[in-house]
């Protein structure tokens, strides 16, 4: 089992509908929690970084962590084409390495 | 304020050549982190460096080594490569402090196709 499972999509959508991107994870020891935006060609742009367990809102996205299920969630609000890109989830223990999910690829159609 | 900056964007390689990478972390950061990205794939750590000294290391084979240097800038090189390490190597910053994790901001990697 991966450490850190995300499915890869694709997904499509709608302009102006509300995208959940989720992952699971295994490993107990994770207690800071991620979500990187990548463009085609480009490097990780971080969007959310979160510690333990709770919600966390940042304009049109909010992240969720629920470390008792070892569940972790991106919302999108009013999704926007320029939100098409692919969505990483990354999971930190006590050391600096992250853990990644496979990404999911997120089109939204205008 | 420069992010990370990674150089080339590109490079083609035969197998068993050598490949040097470069990277130069965000201003005011001071460890440097090199992950592989397969096409298709989440990024894999390879390996972290702090105070010119490797402080982690992931699942990689000694053919891939690196160096911080001491204005933190730092170098991933890949020796005797194979078809397999055909991917986009990404560079991390961050900056390291005692008792708390700093989040991690990547450059926009190196594409590296081996023929």
């Amino acid at each position: 089992q991966k450490e850190v499972e995300q499915d890869p999509g694709p997904l499509s959508v709608p302009e102006g509908a509300i995208v959940s991107l989720n992952c699971t994870y295994s490993n107990s020891a994770f207690q800071y929690f991620m979500w990187y935006r990548q463009y085609s060609r480009k490097g990780p742009e971080l969007l959310m970084y979160t510690y333990s367990s709770g919600n966390k809102e940042d304009g049109r996205f909010t992240a969720q962590v629920d470390k008792s299920s070892k569940y972790i969630s991106l919302f999108i609000r009013d999704s926007q084409p320029s939100d098409s890109a692919t969505y990483l989830c990354a999971c930190q223990g006590g050391s600096e390495k992250l853990v990644f999910g496979k990404g999911t690829k997120l089109t939204v159609n205008p | 304020d420069a992010g990370v900056t990674q150089s080339p964007t590109h490079l083609i390689k035969t197998r068993g050549q050598q490949v040097t990478l470069r990277c130069s972390p965000k201003s005011g950061h001071d460890t440097v982190s090199w992950y592989q990205q397969a096409l298709g794939q989440g990024p894999q750590f390879i390996f972290q460096y702090y105070e010119e000294e490797e402080r982690q290391r992931g699942n990689f084979p000694d053919r891939f080594s690196g160096h911080q240097f001491p204005n933190y800038s730092s170098e991933l090189n890949v020796n005797a490569l194979l078809l397999g390490d055909s991917a986009l190597y990404l560079c991390a910053s961050s900056l390291s402090r005692r008792g708390t994790n700093q989040p991690q901001h990547f450059g926009d990697g190196t594409r590296l196709s081996i023929l």
